[in-house]
């Protein structure tokens, strides 16, 4: 496979369920993003890895919990979520700065996207 | 508070003839431009970027043109082609920063 694939592309669950969303990239990235995409909205960036570390958090509620266990795999646990919550969760890569800085070199790459409906 | 903005939600144009789509940005620190295009069920992919020691880039039929003064980047399409009927997404971001920041998209049809 290449480039970077997410599964399940779609997902129904109630408000009490626990799920997660999985993304793997495979273009030697060293960062990896979650961002929503809800109607007439911009994309909404929710966390980025950097070296598997969590640099951004836009102040996304508690009940997504993100996880990286390594450069290539990127996690979203989903649980007690909201009818508001649904939308299009994309994960995205991209080559980042460094650990010692530097300018950014690429563009991101994005999954197809999965499509979560929460009930 | 918005940094990104594309006013335009929606542009038809017939095939042949020229789209362009607008893009305004708020942060003077953006250095790094680019355009997405994104298909129904299907992530965007990514189109063309622009720096900002630029004002113009060109790959094949896509210009993208950067005002910087103004704050407003503008992607030309020409010849406009039914295939490029998607919806189109307006980024910024710091060059030394891995924060993309979006508009809200415009989608394009191009009518045969």
């Amino acid at each position: 496979e290449t480039g970077v694939t997410q599964t399940p592309r779609h997902l129904v669950m109630g408000m009490t369920n626990k799920k997660s969303l999985k993304c793997e990239q495979h273009l030697g990235h060293n960062a990896m993003y979650w961002y929503k995409q809800s109607a007439k909205k911009p994309l909404e960036l929710m966390f980025v890895y950097n070296f598997k570390e969590q640099t951004e958090n836009n102040s996304v509620p508690s009940r997504f919990s993100p996880e990286c266990p390594n450069s290539s795999h990127l996690f979203l646990h989903l649980h007690t979520l909201q009818p508001e919550d649904s939308a299009l969760y994309l994960c995205a890569s991209s080559q980042a700065p460094g650990r010692s800085g530097g300018a950014h070199t690429g563009e991101l790459f994005f999954g197809e996207g999965s499509r979560l409906t929460v009930l | 508070d918005q940094q990104v903005k594309q006013n335009s939600p929606s542009l038809s144009v017939q095939e042949g003839r020229i789209s362009i789509l607008n893009c305004d940005y708020t942060n003077s620190m953006f250095d790094y431009f680019l355009w997405y295009k994104k298909y129904p069920a299907e992530g965007p992919t990514f189109l063309i970027s622009i720096s900002s020691i630029k004002d113009k880039n060109e790959d094949g039929r896509f210009t993208v043109f950067l005002n910087k003064s103004a704050k407003h980047l503008s992607l030309h399409i020409v010849p406009s082609q039914p295939g490029d009927s998607a919806v189109y997404f307006c980024a910024a971001s710091r060059n030394t920063g891995n924060q993309f920041y979006f508009g809200t998209g415009t989608s394009l049809t191009v009518i045969p």
